[in-house]
């Protein structure tokens, strides 16, 4: 079974409003990441939160981590119809640190 | 620039067929991963190679194996494909250890088995 789920799967939003994509997760982890994917591209890269934080950010990015609740959040501030794209959040475990991915949420900014 | 490779954009494979996916990355990274993207279901990990010769299984390893032979190269095996295999095959490197890396994604193989 995957190990994140995130919430919601779909998401529509007016440019300059924030969008914010939450991810669950279900067993103990080393890092929490956020990916996102152009149609018809390979994923990229967006954030990496460690176990021991609480909050990152890296330019109008915001991701949050709470392992008490197994959950984090990732927020995207003044979306940008640019930002219209499919999120994915990832769990890295064990030794090695292996990466899982959920299911995925489409997000759409509307000009 | 770093890259991870995949032999193919697209490929079309009949059922029954020994199907090989290769993946090569340039950035002499520990792990190697091969995931299948479906509609609906996002990313599912299909192997995972976290040094040469060492494989672990992700959460649909049936129907597949890899092989590992040198660092750079990983490579996805369909035994016998069917076309239930359809799929958009995706693979990714990292660094190991912990915490741990981000990953690195191939532009993925779009395999159609007919």
């Amino acid at each position: 079974s995957q190990q994140g789920e995130e919430d919601p799967q779909a998401l529509s939003i007016q440019e300059g409003e924030n969008a914010t994509m939450n991810c669950s997760y279900k067993t103990s982890i080393n890092n929490l990441q956020w990916y996102r994917q152009n149609s018809g591209r390979g994923l990229v890269h967006l954030i990496l939160i460690r176990s021991n934080e609480r909050e990152k950010h890296s330019g109008r990015l915001r991701v949050t981590l709470d392992t008490s609740k197994k959950s984090s959040s990732l927020l995207i501030t003044a979306s940008r119809a640019a930002d219209t794209a499919s999120y994915f959040c990832a769990t890295g475990t064990g030794a090695n640190s292996k990466l899982t991915f959920g299911k995925g949420i489409t997000l759409s900014v509307r000009p | 620039d770093v890259k991870v490779t995949q032999s193919s954009r697209y490929l079309v494979k009949r059922t029954g067929e020994k199907v090989f996916l290769e993946c090569v990355q340039d950035m002499d990274h520990e792990n190697m991963f091969w995931y299948r993207q479906d509609p609906g279901l996002g990313l599912r990990l299909i192997y995972f190679s976290y040094d040469v010769k060492m494989k672990e299984k992700g959460d649909i390893p049936e129907g597949y194996s890899v092989s590992r032979e040198k660092k750079e190269r990983f490579s996805l095996i369909l035994e016998s494909a069917s076309t239930n295999q359809t799929s958009m095959y995706l693979c990714a490197s990292s660094s190991n250890g912990v915490p741990g890396t981000e990953a690195f994604f191939g532009q993925g193989t779009r395999l159609t088995v007919v």
